[in-house]
């Protein structure tokens, strides 16, 4: 696709439940970035990949949370166990070769709600 | 932990007039970028400057750079009603990551 798209736009479900959220990047970029972002906040940084390792996963907040990216494109980030403060939107990123030389290219967002 | 801070947090102003909104940041960057959020939207890039640059035009948005001071302003010309948005200023906190400010609120009454 010509941009990068996210799966689901939005998510309802209930506290305790699995949650998958999927990022498409841009085709070629080596790069992907999730964030979180909470309503009258700035996207906070939750895990960088570059190819198919986790290049730095710092900014997941636990242990409930992890993201893939198998194959070096799409990736999912999976929340286990949610809980109320989970609620947010998930921004996907993706980059040629990173923040440090160029822009990143954002999806719409996943926004999660649990209840 | 945020790199950097726009000031002010909300922005209100008349269609034609000019919005001008500052970010702070802490570390020493090699660029320093700004970005657009629409309501309910994702983030679209708007401009990188870098840091042996001082001042970058890009249509009706110009950008300064002042890393003496760990500061960027963002000057948008003849606003439009279109231009209502969030602005983040975001630089690499690290070799790869953007750290992104939580951003400044501008609206632009007809």
């Amino acid at each position: 696709g010509a941009g990068v798209s996210q799966t689901p736009s939005n998510k309802v479900t209930e506290k305790g439940k699995y949650v998958e959220l999927r990022c498409d990047p841009i085709s070629g970029h080596t790069a992907l970035y999730w964030y979180r972002q909470s309503l009258g906040q700035g996207p906070e940084f939750l895990i960088y990949f570059q190819g198919t390792g986790a290049a730095d996963d710092s900014g997941l907040p636990n242990d409930r949370f992890f993201a893939v990216r198998p194959e070096g494109s799409v990736s999912t980030l999976k929340i286990q166990r949610t809980e109320r403060g989970d609620s947010a939107v998930y921004l996907c990123a993706s980059s040629l070769s990173g923040a440090n030389t160029g822009e990143l290219f954002f999806g719409e967002g996943s926004r999660l709600t649990v209840l | 932990s945020q790199q950097g801070e726009e000031d002010p947090q909300a922005l209100s102003i008349q269609e034609g007039e000019n919005a001008t909104m500052n970010c702070s940041y802490k570390t020493s960057i090699n660029n320093l970028q700004w970005y657009r959020q629409n309501s309910g939207r994702g983030l679209v890039h708007l401009i990188l400057i870098r840091s042996n640059e001082r001042e970058k035009h890009s249509g009706r948005l110009r950008v300064t750079l002042d890393t003496s001071k760990k500061s960027s302003s963002l000057l948008i010309t003849a606003s439009r009603a279109a231009d209502t948005a969030s602005y983040f200023c975001a630089s690499p906190g690290g070799d790869y990551k953007l750290s992104f400010g939580a951003g400044t609120t501008v609206t632009v009454r007809a």
